[in-house]
């Protein structure tokens, strides 16, 4: 079964610091998607950013970016630039592939904490 | 994006009483899922469908049951509420078999008093 791991509960940033959160995954799989989460205090889930296994280039959606190293499983989120709208818990998450089956469903981590201050 | 909503938004209800919360969507996406939320545990999987009447079971299934009547709707239903299950519920739909990823709802905080 896959797991996914957040090591840091909390975590906290100076505002335009940049910051990045752990993540770890396990999967005998070597295809799969791997996804970051925002959940700000409002509670909405937010997709940050998604990761294709097959991809060998990390992803970017402006301040946001990955560092993916499949042969480690591990997946960080890199936040620079950071926002006082940044602060929310955060949620890595896995998936493997799924065509037609019944399979395919996301696996989350426990989340980080992240506060922005000013 | 796709139109999910769940109702009701908040609820507070009395252990041993059963509880029905919606979600609905606007689309015709096929795969829907009921997570819920805990500190300390993330989302966890309860169930989820991959069409109409077809469902199956999650992480932590125990104590709920699903249906699927229709494409656009997916209840969760305790049908006996304990505090235990008191928590936020989210039901999320997969807009996208090939690329991957969920579109959540709003969530339905739950309280079992």
């Amino acid at each position: 079964a896959q797991t996914v791991t957040q090591s840091q509960p909390e975590m906290s940033v100076q505002e335009a610091e940049t910051v990045t959160l752990s993540c770890t995954y396990d999967t005998s799989e070597s295809n799969y998607y791997l996804f970051w989460y925002k959940q700000p205090p409002s509670r909405q889930m937010i997709l940050v950013i998604r990761q294709e296994a097959y991809k060998q280039q990390n992803a970017t959606e402006n301040r946001f970016s990955v560092n993916f190293q499949k042969a480690a499983k591990s997946f960080s989120l890199k936040i620079s630039d950071s926002q006082l709208g940044d602060t929310a818990m955060y949620f890595c998450a896995f998936m493997k592939p799924n065509y037609g089956g019944s399979q395919g469903n996301l696996i989350f981590g426990k989340g980080t904490k992240l506060s922005v201050k000013p | 994006d796709a139109g999910i909503t769940q109702s009701p938004r908040h609820k507070v209800t009395e252990t041993g009483t059963p509880v029905t919360l919606r979600c609905h969507q606007t689309e015709n996406h096929r795969y829907m899922y009921w997570y819920r939320q805990d500190p300390g545990h993330g989302l966890r999987l309860i169930h989820y469908s991959y069409g109409v009447k077809d469902t199956d079971k999650g992480e932590v299934s125990d104590g709920y049951s699903v249906s699927r009547s229709k494409t656009e709707d997916f209840l969760l239903t305790l049908e006996s509420a304990t505090s235990s299950q008191t928590s936020v519920y989210f039901c999320a739909i997969r807009e996208s078999e090939r690329v991957g990823g969920y579109t959540f709802g709003s969530g339905t905080r739950l309280t079992v008093v």
